[in-house]
């Protein structure tokens, strides 16, 4: 079964700190994706990153940078910078491949990190 | 501009009713998704669905059944509504084999008194 642990339920910094956040996960498969959501006050779900689990390669967004490392089941998630709008629960979340019944399983959650930048 | 809508976004029902939460998609996806959200748990899977009346159970089915008929809708459906199924409800949707990410909806936040 799989499983995606994030350590830190809750982290408060002051803007222009950087800050990363912990995402571990637990998965038999070889073929898997990975990706990290942002949810606001206002609820929506929204989109920041997905990987594959044979794309090992670090990305950079602007401030944003993701570590995924195999070798300790890690995609950890950090903040350059940080603003106040950054202000979020984030999700990490984990989908195995599936071979038949039309594509991947639905997301595995871990259960968020609330991060809060003070101005 | 891609697009995941649930019918409602409060919803208040009494114990025991039956209850309907509707999503529709316009982005042609093969899967779509209801997950529940609840503080300190996260976002659980209830049931997901790969094909017009095709589903699967979820992490947490107990309670709930689904149905998508056509392409673009998937309904969850609490039978008898309890207490315990206060929550906020989301729906999603992806292409299949993790093509893309999964899109969701602004989410209902349902109320059983």
């Amino acid at each position: 079964a799989q499983k995606v642990t994030q350590a830190q339920t809750e982290i408060s910094v002051v803007e222009k700190e950087d800050v990363t956040l912990d995402c571990v996960y637990e998965t038999r498969d070889t073929t898997y994706y990975l990706f990290w959501y942002k949810q606001p006050p206002s609820g929506e779900l929204v989109f920041l990153i997905r990987r594959n689990s044979f794309d090992e390669q670090n990305e950079i967004s602007g401030r944003y940078s993701w570590n995924f490392q195999k070798s300790t089941s890690s995609f950890n998630f950090t903040i350059t910078a940080s603003q106040v709008v950054d202000s979020a629960v984030y999700f990490c979340a984990l989908s195995e491949y599936r071979y038949s019944g039309g594509g991947a399983d639905g997301l595995t959650f871990g259960k968020g990190t609330h991060l809060i930048i003070q101005p | 501009d891609v697009k995941v809508t649930q019918s409602s976004r409060y919803l208040v029902k009494r114990t025991g009713e039956k209850v309907f939460l509707e999503c529709v998609q316009d982005m042609d996806h093969e899967n779509m998704f209801w997950y529940r959200q609840d503080p300190g748990l996260g976002l659980r899977l209830i049931y997901f669905s790969y094909d017009v009346k095709m589903k699967e159970k979820g992490d947490i089915p107990e309670g709930y059944s689904v149905s998508r008929e056509k392409k673009e809708r998937f309904s969850l459906i609490l039978e008898s509504a309890s207490t315990n199924q206060t929550s906020m409800y989301l729906c999603a949707s992806s292409l299949p084999r993790g093509a893309t990410e999964a899109f969701f909806g602004q989410g209902t936040r349902l109320t059983v008194v």
